[in-house]
């Protein structure tokens, strides 16, 4: 199988850093994707990643580092409105694409 | 308006009883997927056709059946509903010319409810 973990949940502070990390099998890997899912919405594209490496879109960062099978999502500057589900999802041989549980962040005052 | 919507929003059945949640969309993907997102399990892939002659199957494809009548449209049925299938029922679409770069866009969902 493709198991693909991350923290259940995580708490954080308004204004504070958080970070999410994922680790995945690497064999057949393609490519990873954050999306974040407020509840009861539809999950909506953060970011991707198919290169060593990090990358920055505003607040939010994500880094992957493919010898490791491993992922983080950086999220800066934390906002009330942050506070969703962070779903990991890795592109297995081009087309199968597997999806972590999720994180779900609870921001507080 | 909406690029990717499923109908209906919310559906509540009763065991046994035949069943189809329909997707649409207009953003001109030739990919389409159903997934089902439960409680701690995140999302899984029930089937995926990557054009209109393509049908595939994910990973709990048991107890579904899906018809892609055109390239806009997927449909996913559930002959004979049962408890276990009660979730949130995701359609998603993606673009085939951009490769790798699968990123897929969601619907809003439908609740499903099999009493």
């Amino acid at each position: 199988g493709q198991n693909i973990d991350q923290p259940t949940e995580m708490t954080a502070t308004e204004g504070a850093i958080v970070q999410i990390n994922c680790t995945y099998q690497t064999s057949g890997f393609n490519g990873l994707f954050w999306y974040q899912q407020h509840a009861g919405e539809a999950p909506t594209f953060l970011s991707y990643n198919v290169l060593d490496g990090l990358e920055e879109k505003g607040r939010f960062s994500s880094f992957l580092s493919r010898s490791k099978g491993y992922s983080y999502l950086l999220l800066k500057e934390l906002q009330m409105k942050d506070s969703a589900s962070y779903l990991c999802a890795v592109v297995y041989n081009n087309n199968d694409m597997r999806f972590g549980a999720g994180t779900r962040l609870t921001v507080k005052p | 308006d909406a690029d990717v919507t499923q109908t209906p929003r919310n559906r509540i059945t009763k065991t046994g009883k035949r069943i189809m949640l329909e997707c649409s969309q207009t953003k001109g993907h030739d990919r389409m997927y159903w997934y089902r997102q439960d409680p701690g399990l995140g999302l899984r892939l029930i089937y995926y056709s990557f054009d209109v002659k393509d049908i595939n199957k994910g990973e709990i494809s048991d107890g579904y059946s899906v018809s892609r009548q055109a390239q806009a449209k997927f449909s996913l049925s559930l002959e004979s509903a049962i408890p276990n299938q009660t979730a949130l029922y995701f359609c998603a679409t993606s673009d085939e010319l951009a490769g790798n770069y699968n990123e897929q866009f969601f619907g809003p969902g439908t609740r499903l409810t099999v009493l």
